[in-house]
This record gives C-alpha cells, sequence and structure tokens, in this order.
C-alpha cells in the first residue's frame, strides 16, 4: 500500500519569507514524487516531480523540493514567498500497487501569503 | 493548445437524477481518470481507464459509472446522485500509466446535489 501525509494543514507566510510545506510518504514500490499547486477556483498544475533522478528537483516559480529516502520525504520549499503563491499543494505519490499503477494524494496544505 | 476539458462546470441537481459530465483530452493520451476532491481529503480516484475499452475502479467508485469508447473521452455517469455526492470533480490524463508520467487535470466540475 501507499500513502502520502501532508503534516501542515494551513501554513502561512509573509511576503518575501521562505516557504515550506512538509509532506511524508510510504511506498512499497520505488515510487515517483509530485507536487500540484491548486490557485482559487482552477485545476491542478504540476510544480515538480521526482522520478529517480536527482534527488533535489527544481520546479515552477522558484519552487524545489528534495528528495530523501531515509527519511521518506518530500518537502516543497521556496525561498521568498510571493502573494501568487497563495494557493492549495497537493504532495502526490505515484506507484506500482498490486492494482497497477496508482496515485495518491495528500490531504493538502493551504498557504496564505501576508503583505 | 494542449488540454483537457470537462463539462459541465457547475452543475446543481436533485437526488436520483441521472447526470454525465463529460471529459475530453486534445493530447492523444493513453490513460485516463476521475477524481473528486473533498475538504481535507485531497483527491481521491473514482475510475481510471488504461486504455480505450479498458476501465477499472479506484478507491471511491461506488454510485458512478464510466466508459472509455473512444481516445478522446472519457464521461463520468451519476445513475442516481444522491447528497454524498456533492464535490468537486476532476478528470485527468496522462500519457500512459506509466507512474513517473504527470496527469494533466481539467479545470473541474463542481456538483450539487440537494
Amino acid at each position: 500500500a501507499q500513502s502520502v501525509t501532508q503534516l501542515d494543514s494551513h501554513v502561512s507566510v509573509s511576503e518575501g519569507t521562505p516557504v515550506l510545506l512538509r509532506c511524508n510518504y510510504s511506498s512499497s514500490y520505488s515510487p515517483s514524487l509530485f507536487w500540484y499547486v491548486q490557485h482559487p477556483n482552477k485545476g491542478l498544475q504540476l510544480l515538480l516531480k521526482y522520478t529517480s533522478a536527482a534527488t533535489l528537483v527544481k520546479g515552477i516559480n522558484g519552487f524545489e523540493a528534495e528528495f530523501k529516502k531515509s527519511e521518506t520525504s518530500f518537502h516543497l520549499t521556496k525561498p521568498s514567498a510571493h502573494m501568487s503563491d497563495a494557493a492549495e499543494y497537493f504532495c502526490v505519490v505515484s506507484g506500482v500497487t498490486a492494482a497497477g499503477n496508482k496515485l495518491t494524494f495528500g490531504g493538502g496544505t493551504r498557504v496564505l501569503v501576508k503583505p | 493548445e494542449a488540454q483537457v476539458t470537462q463539462n459541465p462546470r457547475y452543475l446543481i441537481t436533485v437526488t436520483g437524477k441521472k447526470l454525465t459530465v463529460t471529459c475530453s483530452q486534445n493530447m492523444n493520451h493513453e490513460y485516463m481518470s476521475w477524481y473528486r476532491q473533498d475538504p481535507g481529503l485531497g483527491l481521491r480516484q473514482i475510475y481510471y481507464s488504461m486504455n480505450v475499452e479498458v476501465t477499472d475502479k479506484g478507491d471511491v467508485p461506488e454510485g458512478y459509472k464510466v466508459s472509455r469508447k473512444e481516445k478522446r473521452n472519457f464521461p463520468l455517469i451519476l445513475e442516481s446522485p444522491s447528497p454524498n455526492q456533492t464535490s468537486l470533480y476532476f478528470c485527468a490524463s496522462s500519457r500512459t500509466a506509466i507512474h513517473s508520467y504527470e496527469q494533466y487535470f481539467g479545470p473541474g466540475t463542481r456538483l450539487t446535489v440537494t
């Protein structure tokens, strides 16, 4: 079985300060990991993905994530938050299970950016 | 423009009245999937389709049907909607079912069942 836990349901940061969104996963196989962002009333957009290449992954809009197998974590960071980063973020694990390929979403982290 | 489209975007209906939400992709993708999004639960998979004529249940299939007669279309059918199916629904597609490929999401359909 595979699962994803996003450790914070809400994160509040000031504009210009760092953002950290935490994600832990479990998987019986070597998974692929993704971060998606959902702006209000919009669909989901891919930020970045890890597929067993470099453990530090750079994505769009200045975001990056580090895959740590020993800690089963895939935390998302950005050095300096912008007002446009206010959105909900989903950590996703994709792997092979007994039922075939499967995508499992975390519960989401809603980010508030204060001026 | 490469995209996944869904219709309608918003729908209010009554219990028991059959409805269909359409989904279409123009990227020649093999894999398509339906999700529902509920607060605090993230997205949960309803059904998926590996390719034309091959579909299978996801995590929460009860009360839903799908069909995949053409590669580009993957409609979601609620034969007898109930209030607990009030949710935000997303269709997604991917080049194949290989887990390293990202999924592309439609804009969502907000369904209210009264």
